[in-house]
């Protein structure tokens, strides 16, 4: 089974400052992860992917994400926030299909980022 | 690359008629797409699966027979809301799988808000 995690309802930061919108997730093998955003009343904007590699992925919009197997987490970052920041973020995980997993992703119920002028 | 399109952005209709939903991958094929309800506050809630050329497989929970699918070509899926009550009324989002089922990441549309009366 898949699942992932959101704790943070909503993450508060300053203009300029950094920011981290923390995923943590379960899986039975190996897992591929993503960012997606979501702006008022849109669908959601895909922002990066972990399946191989290196554990920093950089992605759209200034965006990364360091995948940490130890600590089952996929934290997404910016060095420095902007206004437009401001959205909804969800995390998605799906096992690895060599682990006999499904290839539909599950989302976390979402982190509201507001980015405070 | 990879834009999804839904079609209509907003739909206001009265109980118990029914309404279609568009869902097109613009610049790519998809063998599958994926559709989702969305309501305030709260993540993305799978619906159904749609391939191509094949029925749908629908979620746990999600009647097949109010909420129509049909994947008529490699870019055009639609979804049917039958006899739509104002519970009915949601964001509803479809998304679309690009590459193969390994590494596929889904592109979503900009959802369509329905609004029943």
């Amino acid at each position: 089974a898949q699942s992932v995690a959101q704790p943070e309802d909503q993450v508060n930061v300053a203009e300029g400052n950094p920011l981290t919108v923390k995923c943590t997730y379960s899986v039975s093998g190996n897992p591929y992860l993503f960012w997606y955003v979501q702006y008022p009343n849109r669908g959601l904007q895909f922002l990066l992917k972990y399946i191989t590699g290196d554990n920093l992925v950089k992605g759209s919009y200034g965006f990364e994400a360091e995948f940490n197997k130890s600590q089952t987490s996929f934290h997404l970052k910016k060095p420095s926030a902007l206004v437009s920041d401001s959205a909804l973020y969800f995390c998605a995980v799906r096992d690895s299909f060599a682990s006999g997993g499904s290839y539909i992703p599950t989302f976390g119920r979402g982190t509201s980022l507001i980015v405070h002028p | 690359g990879a834009v999804v399109s839904q079609h209509p952005s907003r739909v206001i209709c009265k109980s118990g008629t029914s309404v279609k939903i568009e869902c097109r991958s613009l610049d790519f094929q998809a063998t599958t797409m994926f559709w989702y309800r969305q309501f305030p506050k709260q993540s993305l809630m799978l619906m159904a699966t749609s391939n191509e050329g094949s029925k749908a497989t629908y979620e746990q929970g999600v009647e097949k027979d109010k909420f129509l699918i049909n994947h008529a070509s490699l870019t055009l899926s639609t979804l049917t809301v039958t006899s739509a009550h104002p519970e009915d009324s949601s964001f509803y989002i479809c998304s679309a799988g690009l590459g193969g089922s390994v590494l596929e990441t889904q592109y979503f549309g900009p959802g369509t808000r329905l609004l029943v009366l």
